[in-house]
C-alpha cells in the first residue's frame, strides 16, 4: 500500500560528523513533508518541513532534501552533537487525503561521543 | 507561548476500565489531532476535530473510542471498556487551522497502561 518508509532503522555517528537520514514515498501526489524528533519518553519535535514545490530547504544546522523523481526525502544534520540522539520521523500531508500526517517507521540516530 | 499541554502524563487502568486522555492545543490554534504510537513505531493517525466539529475520524476505531472537542476546554479522547491491546503512547497535535497543509506542534503525549 502507500506508505512513507525508512531505508536504516538504526544510525550511529560520531559526534562532530555530519548526519543523513533517508526517508522514501511512494505516492507522488504528497504535498508537504515533515521532519520529526522524538526523544525517549517526548512528543515528536517539529525540525523542518518542506513543500513538494522545493528542492531543498535549510535550517539551523538542518537540511532537507527532496527528490520528487524517485520520491526520496533526506535529512542533514551538520556537526551531530549528543543532544542530536533521537529518533527521527519523516512524515507526509496528502492535501487529497486531509490534513492528517502520515508517519514512516522511524530512524534512531545514536551519537558517540 | 505555552505549548500543546495533555494530562495526564501517564494513566493506568483496569480492563474495562474507562479512559479520558486531555489535550490543550497550542494558543492560538484551533485544530487538534490525535495520534497512537505503539513502541519503536510511528505515529498513527486517529481523529481530527475543530472546536464542537469532527473533521476526519477515519484512523480512529469505530467501537469503544469517541473524540471530542468543545467550544470551551481542552479536546477530550475517551476510550471506554479499555483492553490490553489499546496500551500505548496517545500524543495530541494542534494547528493553526487556516488552510491545509498546516504544521502540526505535538504535546508531550499520555502513556496509558491497560493491566
Amino acid at each position: 500500500g502507500e506508505s512513507v518508509g525508512l531505508h536504516l532503522p538504526t544510525l550511529s555517528v560520531q559526534e562532530g560528523d555530519n548526519s543523513i537520514i533517508n526517508c522514501a514515498y511512494s505516492n507522488s501526489a504528497s504535498d508537504y513533508f515533515i521532519w520529526y524528533k522524538q526523544e525517549s519518553g517526548k512528543g515528536p519535535q517539529f525540525i523542518i518541513d518542506i513543500r513538494s514545490n522545493m528542492d531543498k530547504r535549510q535550517g539551523q544546522r538542518v537540511t532537507v532534501l527532496l527528490n520528487k523523481t524517485v520520491k526520496h526525502l533526506s535529512l542533514q544534520i551538520a556537526a551531530t552533537q549528543p543532544g542530536d540522539s533521537a529518533v527521527y520521523f519523516c512524515a507526509e500531508i496528502r492535501s487529497s487525503a486531509g490534513n492528517m500526517l502520515t508517519f514512516g517507521g522511524g530512524t534512531r540516530l545514536m551519537v558517540k561521543p | 507561548n505555552a505549548g500543546v499541554m495533555q494530562n495526564p502524563r501517564h494513566l493506568v487502568r483496569r480492563r474495562g476500565q474507562e479512559a479520558r486522555l486531555r489535550c490543550s492545543p497550542m494558543k492560538g490554534h484551533s485544530h487538534v489531532y490525535w495520534y497512537r504510537q505503539l513502541p519503536e513505531e510511528g505515529l498513527k493517525f486517529m481523529v481530527y476535530l475543530q472546536k464542537e466539529n469532527i473533521i476526519d475520524e477515519s484512523g480512529m476505531p469505530k467501537e469503544r473510542f469517541s473524540a471530542e472537542f468543545p467550544k470551551e476546554g481542552p479536546s477530550i479522547l475517551r476510550i471506554q471498556q479499555v483492553v490490553r491491546g489499546d496500551s500505548a503512547a496517545y500524543f495530541c497535535a494542534s494547528s493553526v487551522g487556516t488552510g491545509r497543509l498546516e504544521t502540526q506542534y505535538f504535546g508531550p503525549g499520555t502513556r496509558l497502561l491497560v493491566l
